[in-house]
């Protein structure tokens, strides 16, 4: 089964962009990359997932290696509430997502 | 639309006593899945429903852990004679459908907190 590594944690600056990187150098073909965030206590939240093609929606925008080994997330333009942890997440070969520890993001003001 | 509830949002429990947990999934879901989530950690996969069938609880610790989802809609997760090693926040979630080559977004709830004394 793919497994996912995060950096634990990681700064930006409120207003700049956030790249959150992921490796993943056991993914099989037919794998997705899933990423999902969690603030404070909360329940983890849907951000984005991808197969093999870059994508982008309201909240961010994945990149995805051309070897797909690893990913990045970037958050354009980082707000205050997204301080968070994010995770990067594979399906196991049951497609059930295998959760890491994430990253830590602290934006700053 | 109102999103998954978990129900009670906490609860206390004395060690060897059970403790039943409650997921209302967001209506029309079809699938249904238990996590348990240990401070500074992601969540691990317990289990998962699909309808009221039970598809995969390779995830269960033990077999003082149990769930059942009898109508396809809440689900209880159920712990045996529960021990200090149990505390833990327990978490709901739900998905429309899984496709079998593709993980559908999950929609958690706000988990329940568990404290064995």
């Amino acid at each position: 089964d793919a497994k996912t590594t995060q950096p634990p944690s990681m700064d930006c600056a409120e207003g700049r962009a956030a790249n959150l990187p992921c490796n993943h150098s056991t993914i099989s073909g037919n794998e997705y990359v899933y990423w999902y965030r969690q603030i404070h206590s909360q329940g983890p939240q849907y951000i984005i997932h991808g197969l093999k093609n870059n994508e982008t929606n309201e909240m961010a925008s994945l990149i995805i290696t051309e070897d797909r080994k690893s990913s990045t997330l970037i958050l354009p333009h980082a707000t205050l509430r997204d301080t968070a942890v994010y995770y990067c997440i594979v399906q196991d070969s049951n497609y059930q997502l295998i959760w890491g520890a994430g990253t830590k993001l602290i934006i700053k003001p | 639309g109102a999103g998954v509830s978990q129900s009670p949002r906490y609860k206390v429990t004395k060690r060897g006593q059970d403790v039943a947990l409650r997921c209302d999934p967001i209506s029309g879901h079809v699938s249904l899945y238990w996590y348990r989530q240990a401070l500074g950690q992601g969540p691990e996969f317990l289990t998962y429903f699909n309808y009221e069938a039970q598809q995969d609880k390779s995830g269960l610790p033990n077999d003082r852990f149990s769930a059942e989802r009898p109508e396809g809609s809440i689900s209880t997760l159920t712990i045996q004679r529960t021990e200090q090693r149990d505390s833990a926040m327990y978490r709901c979630a739900s998905s429309l459908v899984l496709d079998t080559s593709y993980q559908e977004t999950q929609y958690f709830g706000p988990g329940t907190r568990l404290l064995v004394l």
